[in-house]
């Protein structure tokens, strides 16, 4: 069965660094999420990416955050000088498109990359 | 906005036992999707069951159904027969009609005793 792969599975990095997470979605859906959970909290979404373009970002998602989609295959999440509270488990998911017959969408989840920052 | 809340942080069943999870949200929107995600540990997030909001019918999905109460907002999950493989967070979330974007419960970690 199809599954979303992401990478790495943990990472430990100092405060500051610049931090990037892989997933590699279900190849053939055309939307990917990423959504993230501070120990002991909620799962909280961060981003959708649909076309080459962000949908829809959360109040975290700001500018220490980026998407890519580099290549055909993998999504990445890039944060760019991680801080103590980016420590968090951080799932890529990827879902079909909607149609008129599926106004929602199943999202298939990864298993997490799991960020420690020091 | 919408919120999910899960009260119960965690739970345990013995084995073939039957067991209830409770989740309540909060939605403006009249057309929505409720769901019940399972995370085992060290693994995928998966589907349990789902649940539109303009069906009065509860789903089910084998083992899995729901108690969907719209007026109170309330989408427990029910577990016969619990088996040592359902032990896991279970993740109540709701979802827009065409929307993107999860909101999720805090999750309960139910495990299963033999």
């Amino acid at each position: 069965e199809p599954e979303v792969t992401q990478t790495p599975s943990h990472q430990v990095t100092q405060m500051g660094q610049e931090v990037i997470l892989r997933c590699v979605p279900i190849s053939n859906h055309l939307y990917f999420y990423w959504y993230r959970q501070i120990l002991g909290q909620k799962v909280e979404f961060l981003v959708s990416f649909y076309n080459n373009e962000i949908s829809e970002k959360s109040e975290i998602f700001d500018d220490q955050f980026s998407v890519e989609r580099p290549d055909g295959s993998n999504f990445t999440l890039k944060i760019r000088s991680t801080k103590l509270e980016d420590s968090a488990m951080y799932f890529c998911a990827s879902s079909e498109a909607l149609s008129d017959q599926s106004p929602w969408r199943q999202l298939f989840f990864g298993e997490g990359s799991r960020l420690t920052v020091l | 906005a919408q919120t999910v809340t899960q009260s119960q942080p965690e739970m345990s069943v013995q084995e073939a036992e039957t067991v209830t999870l409770s989740c309540t949200y909060d939605t403006s929107e009249s057309n929505y999707y409720l769901f019940w995600y399972k995370q085992p540990p060290s693994r995928q997030m998966i589907l349990v069951i789902r649940q539109e909001a303009y069906k009065q019918q509860n789903a089910t999905e084998n083992r899995f159904s729901v108690n969907f109460q719209k007026a109170a907002k309330s989408f427990s999950l029910k577990i016969s027969d619990s088996q040592l493989g359902d032990t896991a967070m279970y993740f109540c979330a709701c979802l827009m009609e065409y929307g993107n974007k999860l909101v999720f419960g805090a999750g309960t970690i139910l495990r299963v005793k033999s």
